[in-house]
C-alpha cells in the first residue's frame, strides 16, 4: 500500500460545480496535511494546511480531514477554468519526509 | 521578497557530464528538500536536510549529490552516473512550526 493515494483522475466539472478531490494515507500517527495546485509545466503551490479533524475554509477551497478513516478531502466551490490544474495531496511522516500522492488532474469545462 | 529560487530554469547536459542545479531560500527555514518529477508522474525525494552540514538519502539518491554548507543554499549534482537524468528537478524548503514546504520554481535539465 502506497503512503499516500489519490485518484489520478481525470476529473472534469462544469465550470460553477463543486469539485472534489480525495486522498488516503496509510501512517496513522499524521499530525499534518496539504494540498497543493501544480499548473501544468510549473511547481507546485501550496493551497491548504489542514491539522485537526473537521472542515477548513478558505475562500472557495474547503479542507476535509478524518483522521479516524485516514482520509484527507479538498472541495472546490464554484469552480472555474482557472481551477483547471493537477491537485497533489501530501502527508509528512515523523522523520519529516513528505509523502506525496501522484496527483488528480482537473479540468473545469467554461 | 521572501522566496525559493532555482537556477537555470533549463539546462542542458551531455550525456557523462556532471552538473550542477542551484538552490537558494531566504526564508529563514532550516529544512530543505530535492524532488525530481518525470511527466505524468508524483514527487519522488532525492535528498533532503534538515540542519546544515547534515543530510539524507532519499528514495531515489544514487547518481545524484547534495552539500548545505550554508543555510540558505542546497545544491544538487547530477553526476554522471544517473542513467537517465531528464527530468523536472523542484527545491523545496519547509517551515519549523507548521510543517508546511514551499517549492522554488524548478529546474527542467534534457540530456542531449
Amino acid at each position: 500500500q502506497k503512503e499516500v493515494e489519490q485518484n489520478s483522475g481525470p476529473l472534469s466539472v462544469p465550470e460553477g460545480a463543486i469539485a472534489s478531490l480525495n486522498c488516503t494515507y496509510s501512517d496513522r500517527v499524521s499530525q499534518s496535511f496539504f494540498w497543493y495546485r501544480q499548473y501544468s509545466g510549473k511547481s507546485p503551490e501550496l493551497i491548504m494546511s489542514i491539522y485537526s479533524n473537521g472542515d477548513k475554509e478558505d475562500g472557495r477551497f474547503t479542507a476535509q480531514l478524518n483522521k479516524a478513516s485516514q482520509y484527507v478531502s479538498l472541495l472546490i466551490r464554484d469552480s472555474q477554468p482557472s481551477d483547471s490544474a493537477t491537485y497533489l495531496c501530501a502527508v509528512p511522516n515523523t522523520g519529516n519526509q513528505f509523502y506525496f500522492g501522484t496527483g488528480t488532474s482537473l479540468t473545469v469545462i467554461p | 521578497d521572501g522566496g525559493i529560487t532555482q537556477s537555470p530554469k533549463y539546462l542542458f547536459r551531455k550525456e557523462g557530464q556532471n552538473v550542477t542545479l542551484s538552490c537558494e531560500q531566504n526564508l529563514n527555514h532550516d529544512a530543505m528538500y530535492w524532488y525530481r518529477q518525470d511527466p505524468g508522474q508524483g514527487l519522488r525525494l532525492i535528498y533532503y536536510s534538515q540542519i546544515v552540514n547534515d543530510f539524507q538519502k532519499g528514495d531515489i539518491a544514487e547518481g545524484y549529490s547534495v552539500s548545505r554548507e550554508k543555510k540558505e543554499s542546497f545544491p544538487l549534482t547530477v553526476t554522471s552516473a544517473q542513467k537517465n537524468p531528464t527530468a523536472f528537478y523542484l527545491c523545496a524548503s519547509r517551515t519549523g512550526f507548521y510543517n508546511e514546504q514551499f517549492f522554488g520554481p524548478g529546474t527542467r535539465l534534457t540530456v542531449l
